[in-house]
């Protein structure tokens, strides 16, 4: 079974520029979630998906951040313009909620963010 | 507020020897506990899910606890090698549907030979 897929790997962008990221959840997986994670910190869930909705963005900085999930399968995060305290690593991670395990409940390897 | 602590923060242990991670949280209500390894630069890759009703899992070398009375769950590493070095990170979800997560801040292992 092919993983959560997640481009670029690094970024560098000067601050006021814009960033994007893009995500492959594993196929099938109706939900789909961006975190944060900062240098040393927990992720910190950003917005989640089901299908093409939205559940959940109340911690997305919504005056810089945004994202989409097209037809319910690949997501981009956007950031514009980007500040310093963005630079983190960006993590998107699908789950299913078939089944009994939660439920192929996978991370992508992240991009890497530094804002300069 | 629901929270995840975990303890310690940092850990440097010889290659070989076997070591114990501390996880207690308050999220309520509970519905499972995972631990996760994460790889520098790398996305958290899952060890172990642990639901209330049961209190040991084991993964090869990995084994995790979980009192569901007092809250606290514990991992296990036995006879660490190099490739341990990463950080873990204890997760803690109030339901098996519509995951919220609740994230430990990670104890970050050091393996030396």
């Amino acid at each position: 079974e092919a993983g959560v897929a997640q481009s670029p790997r690094y970024k560098i962008i000067e601050k006021r520029q814009s960033v994007a990221f893009w995500c492959n959840p594993i196929s099938g997986h109706a939900t789909l979630y961006w975190y944060q994670q900062i240098l040393g910190q927990g992720p910190k869930l950003l917005i989640q998906f089901q299908n093409n909705g939205v559940v959940d963005d109340s911690q997305l900085p919504k005056d810089r951040f945004s994202a989409e999930r097209l037809k319910g399968v690949d997501s981009t995060l956007k950031i514009q313009p980007a500040k310093l305290e963005d630079s983190a690593v960006y993590l998107c991670a699908s789950s299913s909620t078939r089944g009994r395990e939660p439920y192929g409940y996978t991370f992508g390897s992240g991009t890497r963010l530094t804002v300069v | 507020k629901n929270q995840v602590e975990q303890s310690p923060q940092s850990l440097i242990i010889l290659e070989g020897k076997n070591c114990t991670l501390q996880c207690n949280y308050t999220v309520s209500p509970f519905s499972n506990l995972r631990w996760y390894k994460q790889d520098t630069g790398r996305g958290p890759v899952s060890l172990t899910i642990m639901t209330f009703s049961e209190n040991t899992k084991s993964n090869g070398r990995y084994t995790a606890t979980l009192d569901a009375d007092t809250k606290q769950s514990s991992l296990h590493i036995t006879a660490s090698q190099l490739s341990d070095s990463a950080s873990y990170i204890c997760v803690v979800s109030p339901n098996f549907g519509n995951e919220k997560l609740t994230f430990g801040t990670g104890t970050r292992l050091t393996i030396i030979p």
